[in-house]
């Protein structure tokens, strides 16, 4: 099993443009959900979903959207990037939700210029 | 607003030293919280997840609580090693949903 799959790992962006950040994972988590990290503000829940079809709002949505058509894949698209965005992003996932275990992907370094 | 606070942001121990890393959190609802270690330019590995009816979880020389009445969990580490200096980060879910609240962890250096 590979588990969470982030693509790619790094990204480097003009102001204003788009681009989507790819999560898979093969363990048939029904939850997953996207983070970044920011020196000094911790890890921050941007969007989350609990199956396919079904997707919510975490702590920091805005500039971000989410789709999930399938269980295994969460897409991350960032519609007009901004260097506000620049940011280490991780997607997670678990079996059912917040109270299981969580997996991590490996990360995407994202610089918006 | 579920709010989780780790403190101290950094330590460095002796190795051989046994030592407790301490997580708070506001929500006293809590009924489950987790403890993660992160590795420079690495993604979070899951350590622990102790369910609020366990109040204990073991695993090798990591043991963590969970006290729900004081909002607080210490993960303990025995006998520290080298290859433990890594940043530790706790979480907790946020009120009765699917949003996990993570503090902002404490970095650990072990001295050989």
């Amino acid at each position: 099993n590979a588990g969470v799959t982030q693509t790619p790992k790094f990204q480097v962006l003009k102001t204003g443009q788009s681009m989507t950040l790819q999560c898979a994972q093969d363990m048939n988590h029904e939850y997953m959900s996207w983070y970044r990290q920011d020196p000094g503000m911790g890890l921050r829940l941007i969007h989350y979903s609990v199956g396919a079809g079904i997707t919510d709002q975490g702590e920091v949505p805005n500039g971000y959207n989410v789709s999930r058509s399938t269980t295994e894949d969460f897409p991350l698209r960032l519609l007009s990037a901004a260097p506000s965005q620049t940011s280490v992003y991780f997607c997670a996932s678990s079996y059912s939700g917040t109270a299981e275990k969580l997996f991590f992907g490996s990360g995407t370094q994202l610089s918006v210029l | 607003k579920q709010e989780v606070t780790q403190i101290p942001a950094a330590l460095s121990v002796p190795e051989g030293e046994n030592l407790v890393l301490n997580c708070s959190f506001t929500d006293s609802a809590i009924y489950n919280l987790q403890w993660f270690r992160q590795d420079p330019g690495k993604g979070l590995t899951s350590l622990l997840l102790i369910q609020s009816s366990q109040r204990e979880q073991t695993s090798g020389r990591l043991n963590a609580s969970l006290d729900k009445s004081s909002g607080r969990s210490t993960l303990y580490i025995a006998a520290s090693q080298p290859g433990d200096s890594a940043t530790y980060l706790c979480a907790g879910p946020q009120g009765g949903s699917e949003k996990l609240v993570f503090g902002k962890g404490t970095k650990l250096t072990v001295n050989p």
